[in-house]
Parts: structure tokens; sequence; C-alpha cells
């Protein structure tokens, strides 16, 4: 069975700084992907990034880049320049044909 | 990008009814969809994987005759809670991918408070 790990509850960040969320998961398969998606106070997911797992070029959208670690089973997300928007609930997710099995969830705080 | 809608965006019902909430892909045809629960400050978890024309697939501990699924055309997925109880209380959240793509896109969830 898959397994996604979230450690951290919660990250709080100053605006235009930096912070990186933690993910790790457990799978046996060698073909699936990762996500990172962000839900807002409004509970509507939105797809932040997406990375295939045989790609070994980590993936980068904007301000949102991850580092994949398939070895080690990690998929980290780095948000750069936070801004307020920023600021939700993020969930890391495997997904292998369709369905996704989501972490826990942290929580980014984001202060001006 | 494909969207994705869910009807109704809430829902107040007793205990003892029955509610179903749609789930459409508005500009694109899935022949897989996807239902998940969220309870408040929780993560999302996969209840079934409703196939078009086919009987769903449950994930383990999520009662079928509780949750019935149907997915009768490509664009339409619905979830029924029979014979709902406060405990069935959640946000519940359908997604859907437009042909093989590892990437899904959800819709905007349905909270069910019963009373």
């Amino acid at each position: 069975a898959q397994t996604v790990t979230q450690s951290q509850p919660e990250m709080s960040v100053q605006e235009a700084e930096t912070v990186t969320l933690s993910c790790t998961y457990d799978t046996s398969e060698s073909d699936y992907y990762l996500f990172w998606y962000k839900q807002p106070p409004s509970r509507q997911m939105i797809l932040v990034i997406r990375q295939e797992a045989y790609k070994q070029q980590n993936a980068t959208e904007n301000r949102f880049s991850v580092n994949f670690q398939k070895a080690a089973k990690s998929f980290s997300l780095k948000i750069s320049d936070s801004q307020l928007g920023d600021a939700a609930m993020y969930f890391c997710a495997y997904g292998s044909w369709g369905k996704l099995q989501f972490g826990a969830g942290t929580q980014v705080v984001v202060t001006p | 990008g494909a969207v994705v809608s869910q009807h109704p965006s809430w829902v107040i019902c007793k205990s003892g009814t029955s509610v179903k909430i749609e789930c459409r892909s508005l500009d694109f045809q899935a022949t897989t969809m996807f239902w998940y629960r969220q309870f408040p400050k929780q993560s999302l978890m996969l209840m079934a994987t409703s196939n078009e024309g086919s009987k769903a697939t449950y994930e383990q501990g999520v009662e079928k005759d509780k949750f019935l699924i149907n997915h009768a055309s490509l664009t339409l997925s619905t979830l029924t809670v029979t014979s709902a109880h406060p405990e069935d209380s959640s946000f519940y959240i359908c997604s859907a991918r437009p042909g093989s793509t590892g990437e899904l896109f959800f819709g905007e969830g349905s909270r069910l408070t019963v009373l």
C-alpha cells in the first residue's frame, strides 16, 4: 500500500522569503506521479506542480519548484518569494492511474 | 484548463433522508471519475472510483450500500448518500481526468450537513 507523509502540520514564512515543505512517500511501483495541491479557504483543490517519476529533472512552475529524490522517496516543495496569496493548506499526493493518495497536509501561513 | 463542476455546493438534510451530489466534467469526457471525502482540518480520502457504464470500485472500509455511485454518461457521475446520519456530514469532492494523463481536475466540493 502506498502512504504519503507530511511531517509539518504548519509552516510560517514572511513575505518575499522562501519556505520548503517536506513530503515522503512509500511505494513499490516504478511508474507514478507526484503532485502538490493547494487548498485555500474556498476548499477548491488547485494543482501547484506535478512530477513524473521517470523524469530525473525537478519540475518548476514559476515560484514553485520541487526537489524529487526518487531513491529516498522524497518530494519537497519550495515556494520562493512568498506572497500573501500563497497562504493555504498544501497537500502532497501520490498517484498512479488517476487515483491519488494524499498526505495530511501542511498549513502555510504568510506574514507581512 | 479542464473544468469539473459539482452540485450542490452545500446541502443540509435531515437524518434518514438520501442526498444526491452530481459531478460533471464540463469540457471533456471522463470515463473515470473519483470521489473523495474530507473531514474538517483533515486530508482527502479516496472513497471510490466511478467507471462509466460499469460498477464503481470502492476503497476498503467504504460502504457501497451507503454511498451509491452512478456514472451513466461520460460527463456525469453521481454520489448518493443513502439514509444519511450526522456522521456522514463531510465535504465531498469529485475529480476527473481527460484521457489517460496523470493530472486530475477537482470539482469545487459539496458540503453535506446531516441534522
